[in-house]
């Protein structure tokens, strides 16, 4: 069964910054291209970011360019986003989601943050 | 610039089918779509990816109550024999330019 479970959210101040992770398990991780998505709170989806098998391509929304870094460990099955300089606009339900052939096939369940002072 | 726009609400009565709408903006009616759920207080599912010829495929475990078609640049998501637990905010989704874009979401209320 595929599972994506992310983590490493929380409340942070404005500019401060947060390391998030999702954790794959039940496919082979490294063919995967993968992204992250977000939701504000009672908003719709935004994706935020893309990598793909190898690290060789990554891409970003315009809103977290310079902010936001994607990487990727395929030795552990790991996604993570680095989120720095963070602004009360940051503030989402941040999920991994699994990349087939540009559809987002499997999502996690999303992990919080809160920028708030 | 390319816009997905849906419909934010939509109701119907439980055992009858709705039809969502997602529609393209202008100039944009070649590209594919997917359809994404999202149930209350949980992340999205994928559904299905509905493509240019009129083809699609759904995801794992999609019952055969959720079909998708197009016409033009317009596609949409029907739901058959409506059930309780259909209940929840319905998204497409494209993707170009180095970019994936989602539209604004239907919410479905299903009476």
């Amino acid at each position: 069964e595929v599972q994506l479970v992310e983590s490493g959210g929380g409340l942070v101040k404005p500019g401060g910054s947060l390391r998030l992770s999702c954790a794959a398990t039940g496919f082979t991780f490294t063919p995967y291209s993968m992204n992250w998505v977000r939701q504000a709170p009672g908003k719709g989806l935004e994706w935020v970011a893309y990598i793909s098998g190898n690290s060789k391509y990554i891409l970003y929304a315009d809103s977290v360019k310079g902010r936001f870094t994607i990487s990727r460990d395929n030795a552990k099955s790991s996604l993570y986003l680095q989120i720095n300089s963070l602004r009360a606009e940051d503030t989402a339900v941040y999920y991994c989601a699994r990349d087939f052939a540009w559809v987002f096939d499997y999502w996690g369940q999303g992990t919080l943050v809160t920028v708030s002072s | 610039q390319l816009v997905l726009t849906q419909s934010p609400s939509a109701s119907a009565s439980l055992g009858a089918s709705v039809k969502l709408t997602c529609t393209l903006s202008s100039g944009h009616s070649s590209y594919a779509i997917a359809w994404l759920q999202q149930q209350p207080q949980k992340g999205p599912r994928y559904l299905m990816k509905l493509n240019t010829d009129g083809s699609h495929s759904k995801g794992d475990g999609i019952p055969d109550r959720f079909s998708g078609s197009s016409s033009g640049a317009e596609y949409f998501l029907t739901i058959s024999s409506l059930q309780s637990e259909d209940e929840a905010d319905y998204y497409c989704q494209t993707w170009g330019s180095g970019s994936w874009l989602f539209g604004g979401g239907t919410k479905l209320t299903v009476l």
